[in-house]
């Protein structure tokens, strides 16, 4: 059974500190997708890649947040330094390109205090 | 800018009952309305999707109805189920240059009681 997998599920961190979130995308699926879900935004598309190249992250504040593909399994996305106004569920989704179903994984919730 | 937003937060209904979700939408150039359920602690899971040339689409006790006239969706989930207790999202995705992301509204809380 094919799933998208995310790495940590829960970070609690200080304020300043440096956050890494990784994710593991469906074998062969060419495109992956950061999204950042919170009460008051709701769900927030902050980067995507296609065949492991950025297209679009013009939803991320580029002063503190970057978003990488080293491999074909393996995004990560980094917050340096971190800030309380991070505190969110951060998902990742991957899919194919033409078509519009985007599986998601489970999320990495963070807590900046 | 332009945005996907609900009409109601929550909506409860009698397990068994026909269910119905509205979205109202702004950007007239998307091309595909998605509806995504989203349970408790777990990330969004696609449900259905429409392209905006159609307005009626059927799947497996869902239907999408899409009036571009006033840029209206509404997800109709038949004989709803304990199961179908989530959160529904529409979003909406414009294709334009290739682009992939979606941008979503705000989300639908649908309680079942029994």
């Amino acid at each position: 059974d094919a799933r998208v997998t995310q790495t940590p599920r829960h970070k609690v961190t200080e304020m300043g500190q440096e956050v890494t979130m990784r994710c593991q995308p469906i074998l062969g699926h060419n495109t992956v997708f950061w999204y950042r879900q919170t009460m008051m935004q709701g769900l927030e598309l902050l980067a995507y890649f296609r065949n492991r190249a950025p297209l679009d992250d013009s939803g991320m504040p580029k002063d503190r947040f970057s978003a990488e593909m080293p491999d074909a399994t393996l995004a990560t996305l980094k917050i340096q330094p971190s800030e309380p106004r991070d505190s969110a569920v951060y998902f990742c989704a991957s899919g194919l390109l033409g078509y519009n179903e985007q599986f998601f994984g489970p999320g990495t919730r963070l807590t900046v205090l | 800018g332009e945005s996907v937003g609900l009409h109601l937060p929550t909506l409860s209904v009698q397990e068994g009952d026909n269910s119905i979700i509205n979205c109202a939408y702004s950007n007239s150039a998307s091309d595909y309305f998605i509806w995504y359920k989203q349970e408790s602690g777990k990330g969004p899971q696609f449900i259905i999707d429409i392209r905006s040339n159609m307005d009626k689409r059927q799947g497996q006790r869902v239907t999408v109805l899409l009036n571009k006239t006033v840029k209206h969706l509404s997800l109709q989930i038949a004989a709803t189920q304990p199961g179908d207790s989530a959160v529904y999202f529409c979003a909406e995705k414009y294709s334009g240059g290739g682009a992939d992301g979606l941008t979503f509204g705000k989300g639908t809380h649908l309680i079942i009681q029994p």
